[in-house]
Formats: C-alpha cells, structure tokens, sequence
C-alpha cells in the first residue's frame, strides 16, 4: 500500500530554533514531492522537489530529496512564532494522466516566543 | 484574487439532506482536484477532473458521492443523504495540467481555503 509517513507528529520550539522535518515515502509511480504549511486555512504551497540532491530554497526555508532512500527534509532555520504551523509533504503519484497527492499525517510545529 | 475559491466557506447539514461543495480553479487552470481531511486526519484523495470529464475517482466513496467539472462553471462535489460521518473539511486544488507554458510544474496544485461541512 502506498505511503507517506512523517515524523515527528508534532514539536514545540523556541524562537530562534532550527527544526528539521522528515518525510519518507513508499509509493508506486513516484513522481515529484511537495511540502505544503497549513494554517487554519488552505495548505499553501511551499516546494516540489523532483530530483534527488538539488536543495530548494526560500528564505529560512530549505527543503531536499533523497530518491534513493526515499524520503525529504524541510528544515527551517531561525524559527518565528509565525512558522507555527501544521507541515504537510505529498507524494505525487501516476502517470502523466492522473496527479493525485498522497499525503503524510502532517507534522504540528509550535514556535513559543 | 486569482486563487483558487471555495463556497460556501461553512455548511451545515442535518442527516439526510444533500450537500453541494462548489470550487472555482485558478484562472488558467483545467485540473481540479478533491481532498477530505477528516478530524485529526490527514488529507485524502477523492477525485480528479478535467473539464467534463473524470480522470480518476478512486478515493470517492461507492455510494452517495459525486463531482463534475462542467465546461462552463464550477467544480461541484455533491454529498447526497449526508451522515454524520461526512462531517469534515473539504479541500479543492487546481493544477495547470498539461501544455501549460509556466514555469512551475504541472504537478504543483494549489490549494482553496476549503468548506467545512458539519452534519447534525
């Protein structure tokens, strides 16, 4: 069965931290992955990474793909009360007629001032 | 606002009333996507359209539940005797699909800001 598994399910930090989210996925017909942050809201987008080794970076953001082991990191540097947040990573699954998002639990991160 | 829109934001239903859930992709985009997130669950695939057609619905459940994608107007994913077990956050994403001339991958979908539907 396809999935995606993230750890840890939740983390609470100061400001000013650095935390590192994990992501590792078995899924048939891997395409590319995503991380998304969700508020109260919509997921917003964050990356997709499709290749193994090339980091994606914005601002105190940074996110890589390890294709051979199967999993990703999002990690973020200097964190704000602002980045608390629910993380999500995605799998993007299917030939090039169909683009389905598996997704992980989500990783809750709490920023305390 | 460009982004992709959701109405209603809210809905409430009693069981066995029908619930419609409406979605308006991003301008320029042809793929609609379906997600349910149940509580303290994560987001699930339901179903994947293109205009007037169903691409992919295997994560809608046998019974009750239904989308389209019309060629003019919005997405409708419509809940038919309603339970209250259909109580939670429905999610509509948008990807440019095929042929797009963005830089950004057709793969990335965005995200609307959802409707919750409780059933009483």
């Amino acid at each position: 069965e396809d999935k995606v598994v993230q750890s840890p399910l939740s983390l609470v930090v100061h400001e000013g931290d650095t935390v590192t989210l994990n992501c590792s996925y078995e899924v048939t017909n891997f395409r590319s992955l995503l991380w998304y942050k969700q508020e109260k809201k919509a997921p917003t987008f964050l990356f997709m990474l499709t290749s193994s080794g090339i980091e994606k970076k914005s601002g105190r953001l940074s996110s890589i793909l390890d294709k051979k082991e199967l999993f990703s990191i999002l990690n973020i540097t200097a964190t704000q009360t602002g980045d608390s947040a629910v993380y999500l990573c995605a799998v993007v699954q299917g030939s090039s007629n169909t683009g389905k998002l598996i997704f992980g639990q989500g990783t809750t991160l709490q920023v305390k001032p | 606002n460009a982004g992709v829109m959701q109405n209603p934001r809210h809905l409430v239903r009693r069981r066995g009333q029908e619930a419609r859930l409406r979605c308006s992709p991003m301008k320029g985009h042809s793929h609609v996507y379906w997600y349910r997130q149940l509580p303290e669950e994560g987001l699930k695939f339901m179903v994947y359209l293109q205009k007037e057609n169903i691409i992919d619905e295997s994560g809608m459940p046998k019974e009750r539940f239904s989308a389209e994608f019309p060629k003019e107007g919005p997405s409708i994913l419509r809940i038919q005797q309603v339970v209250r077990g259909d109580s939670a956050a429905y999610f509509c994403a948008s990807s440019a699909g095929r042929g797009a001339t963005s830089s950004i991958s057709t793969d990335t979908q965005y995200f609307g800001p959802g409707t919750r539907l409780t059933v009483l």
